[in-house]
């Protein structure tokens, strides 16, 4: 098992919709986890940090569930500048200031 | 502009060539970072350097050789690459190396014949 995986998608959403999916991770021993944004053809961005059970920042609000090893991002009232590839990312406890990447999911808002 | 930036932003290469990618933070960052982003795949971590000193390597191929003169600055240097190489090749820095917010270049887009 990928010890930060996430479904590529592509999810497609009607603009003004909501938008949720999940990043699970198999190494309980992680701390912080991180949403990061990527627009196609350009690098990737800080959206969101996850510290506790969750992160809640304008339109999108993160979600860590501990228990059942994931975490979570949902968008709302979703907007054209939304479209990109959302990567999960946590930072490893066992190395230090170490942080691992899932593959990203894809997000499509369409008209 | 991410205070990160990286040259050039496309490279086509044969597998007899050499290369340098080239990244400069105007940051003010201690810790700079190789990380490569193959199709559709996670980032691979390659190399991380904290006050200049190479702090970390993935066990990469002796065929990609960093090189960071300064903390401002960080090069990858390239010799016989194969066609597997072919990647987005990303620089990132941050404050140090224990935090986690990574600014990223826009990248190096590697293509190898």
């Amino acid at each position: 098992r990928k010890e930060v995986e996430q479904d590529p998608g592509p999810f497609n959403v009607p603009e003004g919709a909501t938008v949720a999916f999940n990043c699970t991770y198999s190494n309980s021993a992680s701390q912080s986890f991180f949403w990061y944004r990527q627009d196609c053809r350009k690098e990737p961005k800080l959206l969101m940090s996850v510290y506790s059970s969750g992160n809640e920042d304008g339109r999108f609000t993160a979600q860590l569930n501990r228990a059942s090893q994931y975490i979570s991002l949902l968008i709302r009232d979703s907007k054209l500048s939304d479209s990109a590839t959302y990567l999960c990312v946590r930072l490893r406890a066992d190395s230090w200031g170490k942080l691992q990447f899932g593959a990203g999911t894809q997000v499509v808002v369409t008209p | 502009e991410t205070g990160v930036t990286q040259t050039p932003r496309h490279l086509v290469m044969g597998m007899t060539n050499k290369k340098s990618l080239k990244c400069e933070q105007h940051l003010g960052h201690n810790a700079m970072y190789w990380y490569k982003q193959s199709a559709k795949k996670p980032l691979e971590l390659m190399f991380v350097y904290s006050l200049e000193e190479r702090v970390e390597n993935n066990s990469v191929p002796s065929r990609f050789s960093p090189e960071c003169p300064n903390s401002s600055h960080l090069f990858l240097h390239l010799h016989t690459l194969q066609p597997e190489d072919s990647a987005l090749y990303l620089c990132a820095s941050s404050l140090d190396r224990t935090n986690e917010k990574l600014f990223f270049g826009s990248g190096t887009q590697l293509s190898v014949l």
